[in-house]
């Protein structure tokens, strides 16, 4: 069965800094990645994924990810975080018609 | 696309008691799937429910505890039977959906139970 480590339960990082949010998955023939946003009270926002082609993917709200397939990351970035960015990012694999399995979760918290 | 909405977004209930989720989407979808995401934690999958055919749970979760229906290819309905405080989490449905057969997600069903 697929999985998912997110290295890191929580990152703390000041406005219009960087951040990197770690992810690592199990390997697979194929997988399919994504990347979900939870804000405060709300419910999963898909924010990339990666199915096929370019290993660099860029999703919304200025967020983007890489695929690398030999060390089995997709890390998410962002060149220069917002306090709005504040929330908890969740990665996620699935394989085939799988379901996708989520890792634990880490939560980004942007300091003004 | 898929537009996931789910009823009640939120309740609180007694031990003991049972409480049946909703789940809609605005269009056929084939695979629809519940999870739980516990105060704190990420999501864990419930069951999948395809319509026409019996749910399938993962380990650790049972028909006898989270009884699934399925009568049709845009609703499904998820009862938490017989509840204790451990009980207490965020159910949310989810279904496949589209050209790439995305996964979509409803706001959730915020469950406390006293």
């Amino acid at each position: 069965a697929q999985s998912v480590t997110q290295l890191d339960s929580q990152v703390p990082v000041f406005e219009e800094a960087p951040v990197e949010l770690r992810c690592n998955y199990s390997s697979s023939v194929s997988v399919y990645l994504f990347w979900y946003v939870q804000y405060p009270n709300q419910g999963l926002q898909l924010l990339l994924k990666y199915l096929s082609g370019s290993t660099l993917v860029k999703g919304i709200n200025g967020f983007e990810a890489e695929f690398n397939k030999s060390q089995t990351s997709f890390h998410l970035r962002k060149p220069s975080v917002h306090i709005s960015d504040t929330a908890e990012y969740f990665c996620a694999v699935k394989s085939g018609n799988t379901p996708l399995v989520f890792g634990k979760g880490t939560r980004l918290s942007v300091i003004a | 696309s898929a537009v996931i909405s789910q009823k009640p977004s939120r309740d609180i209930c007694q031990r003991g008691t049972s409480l049946t989720i909703q789940c809609q989407v605005d269009s056929q979808v084939t695979m629809m799937f519940w999870y739980r995401q516990q105060p704190g934690q990420s999501l864990t999958l419930i069951a999948t429910a395809n319509q026409g055919s019996e749910a399938t749970y993962e380990s650790g979760f049972v028909i006898d505890k989270f009884p699934i229906s399925r009568p049709n290819l845009t609703f499904s309905t998820l009862t938490v039977s017989n509840m204790s405080p451990e009980d207490s989490s965020i159910y949310l449905c989810s279904a496949r959906a589209g050209e790439l057969n995305e996964q979509f997600f409803g706001p959730g069903t915020r469950l406390t139970v006293l």
